[in-house]
């Protein structure tokens, strides 16, 4: 167990809708990371927030965005849902240190079917 | 090209066997180098990581960079059926903390 909740485990849904997945870091960590896995594109990085403000942003679509609340919890919203965003979606946390890359620990992901 | 290039596989090979799993890159830059392994249905969990060039050790498991090559490897040694997961190799650059993965490679040890 890597210390990384995330809410909810499997989500069906119809295409054109709006989603909000949820992840809640481990206790200390001030970053928390996104990240989409598909069969075809693999892991891919969307967004990364520390303390509260985005701090990268990676292959995050329009329609996607995400938060980061003081209590350093995150949501990722996915909006006007496509077919093709069926996929898992994960979330990563780490202490968040500057300057390094310090160790992502990974929940174990929501899985996403868009139908 | 993508910038982490790994064969995906699949590898099957039986226990006890060497295991040698690789990924190349592009980008000179990355100076951070990690595996992690995934069990199905579940997140990725680290498994070495390692800065720079150069050899590590954790057990069964060695993982080597040599960034001449754009080259990194990891062995796993008198491989277990538990080690049946499927690898990603994954880096980054200096300063960042945004992880560029592998495809992953699937692998099976079979008893």
């Amino acid at each position: 167990d890597s210390g990384v909740t995330q809410t909810p485990k499997h989500l069906i849904t119809a295409t054109g809708q709006r989603v909000t997945l949820r992840c809640s870091p481990r206790s200390g960590d001030l970053s928390v990371y996104w990240y989409q896995q598909s069969l075809d594109q693999g892991l891919q990085f969307l967004i990364q927030y520390y303390n509260g403000e985005e701090r990268a942003k990676g292959n995050i679509l329009e329609r996607f965005s995400a938060q980061q609340f003081p209590d350093l919890h995150s949501e990722l919203n996915l909006s006007s849902l496509e077919l093709g965003d069926s996929a898992l979606y994960f979330c990563a946390s780490s202490v968040g240190d500057r300057g390094r890359s310090d160790t992502q620990y990974f929940g174990p992901g929501t899985r996403l079917t868009v139908l | 090209q993508k910038e982490v290039e790994q064969d995906p596989g699949p590898l099957s090979v039986p226990e006890g066997a060497i295991v040698s799993l690789n990924c190349t890159y592009s980008n000179s830059a990355f100076q951070y180098f990690m595996w992690y392994r995934q069990y199905s249905r579940k997140g990725p969990e680290l498994l070495m990581y390692t800065y720079s060039s150069g050899n590590k050790e954790d057990g069964r498991f060695t993982a080597q960079v040599d960034k001449s090559s754009k080259y990194i490897s990891l062995f796993i040694r008198d491989s277990q059926p538990s080690d049946s997961a499927t690898y990603l190799c994954a880096m980054s650059l200096q300063g960042a903390q945004k992880l560029v993965f592998g495809q992953g490679t699937r692998l099976t040890i079979n008893p």
